[in-house]
C-alpha cells in the first residue's frame, strides 16, 4: 500500500464547475499537507499548505484537512480553463511524500 | 525573481552513455531534492541533500545512478550507463529546512530520453 493514494484521473469538467480533488494517507505522522499544480512540461509550483485539519480558503481554492480520517481535500471553485493542469498533494514532516497528481481538464 | 535552474532542458542519448544533469537551487536553500518523475510511477524522490551532505539517496539506483553536491549552489545527478528506461523528467527541488512550510520549489525539469 502507497503511503499517498490519489486517483490519476483524468477529471473532465465543464467551465465554471466545482472540482474536488481528494487523497488519503496511511502515516498519521505527517504533518503538513500541500497540494502542488502542475501545468503541462513544468514543474510542480506550490498552490497551498495546512497544518491543521479543517479548512483553509485562497481565492477559489479550498483546502480541506481531516486527520481522524486522514483525508484530505482541494476544491476549485468556477473552474477556470486555465486550472488545467495536473494536482499532486503531497504530505510533509519526517519527510514529504507525493501522490500520483489527477490530471484535471476543464473545458471552455 | 528567484528560481531553481535546471540544464539541460532536454536530453536525448543512446543506451550506455553518461548523462549529467545540473541544478542551481535558490539561493539561500539549504536542502536540495532530486525528483524522477513518470506517468506509470508519478512523481519519485531519489535523493536529497541538506547543508551539501547526502541525507538520503534510498530511492537511486546505487549502481548506476550518483548524486553530488559540489558547492552550495550546484547539484548533480549523474546517470552511468544509461539504459531506455531512465527515459523520464528528472526535477530538482530546493528549500530552506527551518521553513516550517516544508514548501519545496521546483525547477523546469530535465526531460531524458534513453534511445
Amino acid at each position: 500500500q502507497k503511503e499517498v493514494e490519489q486517483d490519476p484521473g483524468p477529471l473532465s469538467v465543464p467551465e465554471g464547475a466545482i472540482v474536488s480533488l481528494n487523497c488519503t494517507y496511511s502515516n498519521s505522522a505527517f504533518q503538513y499537507f500541500m497540494w502542488y499544480r502542475q501545468y503541462s512540461r513544468k514543474g510542480p509550483e506550490l498552490l497551498m499548505y495546512t497544518y491543521s485539519s479543517g479548512n483553509k480558503e485562497d481565492g477559489r481554492f479550498t483546502a480541506q484537512v481531516d486527520k481522524s480520517s486522514k483525508y484530505i481535500s482541494l476544491f476549485i471553485r468556477d473552474s477556470q480553463p486555465s486550472d488545467s493542469a495536473t494536482y499532486l498533494c503531497a504530505m510533509g514532516g519526517f519527510k514529504t511524500i507525493f501522490g500520483a497528481g489527477t490530471r484535471l481538464f476543464v473545458k471552455a | 525573481d528567484a528560481r531553481v535552474t535546471q540544464t539541460p532542458r532536454h536530453k536525448v542519448t543512446e543506451m550506455g552513455q553518461e548523462v549529467t544533469m545540473r541544478c542551481q537551487p535558490i539561493l539561500g536553500h539549504n536542502t536540495v531534492f532530486w525528483y524522477r518523475q513518470t506517468m506509470m510511477q508519478g512523481l519519485e524522490l531519489l535523493a536529497y541533500f541538506r547543508n551539501r551532505a547526502p541525507l538520503d539517496d534510498s530511492g537511486m539506483p546505487k549502481d548506476r545512478f550518483s548524486a553530488e553536491m559540489p558547492d552550495a549552489t550546484l547539484a548533480t545527478l549523474k546517470i552511468q550507463p544509461s539504459e531506455p528506461r531512465d527515459s523520464a523528467v528528472y526535477f530538482c527541488a530546493s528549500d530552506y529546512a527551518a521553513d516550517l512550510t516544508d514548501t519545496q520549489y521546483f525547477g523546469p525539469g530535465t526531460r531524458l530520453t534513453v534511445l
